[in-house]
């Protein structure tokens, strides 16, 4: 069985401007959620959605968003990229939003320059 | 608030000898815990959970201690093998029901 993937692998980026990240649950997984884990730290919980609604976000700004479309995907969105943006993006697939256990993907490197 | 803590940041073993890697958390309502795996370029992976009735859970290798009362957890991983070497998180639902991570344990194991 495939696991969570996710888009791109590695990814740069200059300060100013916009990034998508994009994530494909495990088969059945109705939740995905969404973390910011930069080098040296824990992840951070950025989003969770749950049948293409917001259930819960972090303490992140405006500048983030993100959607999940109605096969469960997910894309995260970052405008305005400020060099403190660069982090690995994990997503965590779980069968509906009430489970507390996740499955994470590989992650997205993203690096502002 | 809400928080996880790891008590070291890097832990180092022999071979074959038992590790133990301890958190603690501040968030006394926190009823679920989760310790994740991550090796270098991967995401975190699922390794064991326990509920808060409970004080103690096994796997295959390892076992969770909960301590309610000094509000403590750990990790032991029995006959630690070179393939342990990772970055260990302790993971605790807050408040808000969602994931709070503390900043990880680097075991490294040594041959």
């Amino acid at each position: 069985d495939a696991g969570v993937t996710q888009s791109p692998t590695h990814l740069i980026k200059t300060r100013g401007q916009h990034v998508t990240l994009r994530c494909s649950p495990i088969s059945g997984h109705k939740s995905v959620s969404w973390y910011q884990q930069v080098l040296g730290q824990g992840p951070q919980f950025i989003f969770q959605y749950y049948e293409k609604e917001e259930r819960g976000r972090g303490n992140f700004p405006d500048r983030f968003s993100a959607r999940q479309f109605p096969n469960y995907s997910s894309e995260l969105n970052v405008n305005a990229l400020l060099l403190g943006d660069s982090a690995l993006y994990l997503c965590a697939s779980s069968l509906s939003h009430g489970t507390y256990e996740q499955y994470f993907g590989p992650g997205t490197r993203l690096t502002v320059t | 608030g809400e928080s996880v803590g790891l008590h070291l940041p890097t832990l180092s073993v022999q071979e074959g000898d038992n590790s133990i890697i301890n958190c603690a958390y501040s968030n006394s309502a926190s009823d679920y815990f989760i310790w994740y795996k991550q090796e270098s370029g991967k995401g975190p992976q699922f390794i064991i959970d326990i509920r808060s009735n409970m004080d103690k859970r096994q796997g295959q290798r390892v076992t969770v201690l909960l301590n309610k009362t000094v509000k403590h957890l750990s990790l032991q991983i029995a006959a630690t093998q070179p393939g342990d070497s990772a970055v260990y998180f302790c993971a605790g639902i807050g408040y808000t029901g969602k994931l709070i991570f503390g900043q990880g344990t680097t075991l490294q194991v040594k041959p």
